[in-house]
């Protein structure tokens, strides 16, 4: 149990596109989801936290109206990334909390050329 | 949350038991120590956590000092499989709300030597 899916696994876009990460709990249903960013080398750094039905909290630094989160049912949540550029190339990685814990997706591999 | 401690990497023999500690000495009576491990490309794989008893899954046991200052997560037959990075986390017990939040360190890069 405790499956949380993430979709594209990878995409590669040209600089200045959206692309819009899909992350859902697939065997439970999470009221609270949230989106993390790995850089190389680097640790997961928590971008957004979102609840469903209401607006996502952001972490310092992280610009809200260029990574758009929408968590409108219970097992899926949405990160749109804006008029993408070479610098927001990472690991997305979303996780959804079934009780006291967390469970992380697969990642997608963002790649802006 | 209270900050932990981690070594920045371990190797271990396969078959041998692996025990990754963790210092966490400025945790708060109601934190919970959770352990977390990220294989190479992939997302975080939950392992195990617990409050102030020892715990233990078919993953892993999970030790706690009496002081809960420090834990100890254990391996106890490593695999080849079992390379990865090894975070341990404390967070604070769920408000009525529910958003508390993992933060992540460097974690330990555990190897297994075949």
């Amino acid at each position: 149990g405790a499956v949380v899916s993430q979709h594209p696994s990878w995409v590669i876009c040209k600089s200045g596109t959206s692309v819009k990460i899909e992350c859902r709990s697939l065997d439970f249903q999470a009221t609270t989801m949230f989106w993390y960013r790995q850089f190389p080398k680097q640790s997961l750094m928590l971008m957004a936290t979102s609840n469903e039905g209401s607006k996502a909290t952001y972490e310092q630094g992280v610009e809200k109206d260029k990574f758009l989160i929408n968590h409108a049912s219970l097992t899926l949540s949405t990160l749109t990334v804006t008029s993408a550029h070479p610098e927001d190339s990472s690991f997305y990685i979303c996780s959804a909390r079934l009780l006291n814990t967390q469970y992380f997706g697969p990642g997608t591999r963002l790649t802006v050329l | 949350d209270a900050k932990t401690t981690q070594p920045p990497s371990m190797d271990c023999a396969e078959g041998r038991a692996a025990n990754l500690p963790c210092n966490h000495s400025t945790i708060s009576g109601n934190e919970y120590v959770y352990w977390y491990r990220q294989i190479h490309s992939q997302g975080p794989q939950y392992i195990i956590h617990g409050l102030k008893n020892n715990e233990t899954n078919e993953m892993a046991s999970l030790i706690i000092t009496e002081d809960r200052k420090s834990s100890t997560l254990i391996l106890p037959h490593a695999t080849l499989r079992d390379t990865a990075v090894y975070y341990c986390i404390v967070r604070a017990p769920l408000s009525n709300f529910g958003n508390e939040k993992l933060t992540f360190g460097t974690g330990t890069r555990l190897t297994i030597i075949p």
